[in-house]
């Protein structure tokens, strides 16, 4: 169901950073600057941490940021917390009124 | 904000089922709103958005026909209406705050899942 493709897994020790990417086509990411990120925690609710490929959401640490190159975007946690430890997923608008996600990207704080 | 959906249950195939979210804590008649599901293993998936006074209406692509997404702003509520279960409908059910603008969902609820199984 997923048009956007992301590594199944990421991981890295407490302080370091982990990079996880998103890529897609030239007819959504490639095309438009809506690429947002979500955290999902099992149990709790699930978190805009990126939106519009760049920006943050009010009280959403600068440790977390976005950026775009192309067809992939690309989400950077910074200084790994062990509350970071989380299933990451990308979205992107894809025109017509259609908004795709990524099959998701499981990060581990090791 | 606060976003807490209900009516999800285990349904046998073929069946209806009709889905609410209820919000608090922020203005709900000014925002688009959505549903968005996850099936097991796998990632989200968009269902449908609505407008602000309920005019419009969009659909995922697989979701055209079956489902029906509608809202009643005096109840700051919204509801997901889906016909003729089928196993792949098997998932969470996730209400959403959508920022059409952008293209993102600022606010999403626990969810509700809904089982779909013979």
């Amino acid at each position: 169901q997923s048009v956007l493709t992301q590594p199944p897994s990421a991981s890295g020790s407490p302080g370091q950073s982990v990079t996880v990417s998103c890529t897609g086509t030239r007819s959504d990411i490639g095309a438009y600057n809506f690429v947002s990120w979500y955290q999902f925690h099992p149990g709790k609710v699930p978190k805009l941490i990126i939106y519009e490929v760049t920006k943050r959401p009010s009280g959403v640490p600068d440790r977390f940021s976005g950026s775009k190159s192309g067809n992939t975007a690309s989400l950077t946690v910074s200084g790994l917390q062990s509350d970071d430890e989380a299933d990451y997923y990308c979205s992107s608008f894809a025109g017509n009124n259609n908004f795709i996600f990524g099959p998701g990207t499981k990060v581990t704080v090791l | 904000v606060q976003l807490v959906e209900s009516g999800g249950d285990v349904v046998l195939p073929g069946v209806s089922l009709r889905l609410s979210c209820t919000t608090s804590g922020f203005t709900f008649r000014y925002y688009w709103m959505a549903w968005v599901r996850q099936a097991p293993g796998k990632g989200p998936e968009w269902v449908a958005n609505i407008k602000q006074d309920g005019s419009e209406t969009f659909y995922g692509d697989s979701m055209k026909g079956r489902f029906i997404i509608s809202r009643d702003n005096a109840k700051s509520s919204i509801y997901l209406q889906v016909n003729n279960l089928r196993h792949e409908d098997t998932a969470i059910y996730y209400c959403a705050r959508a920022q059409l603008a952008g293209g993102y969902f600022d606010a999403w609820g626990l969810g509700t899942q809904v089982t779909v199984s013979s």
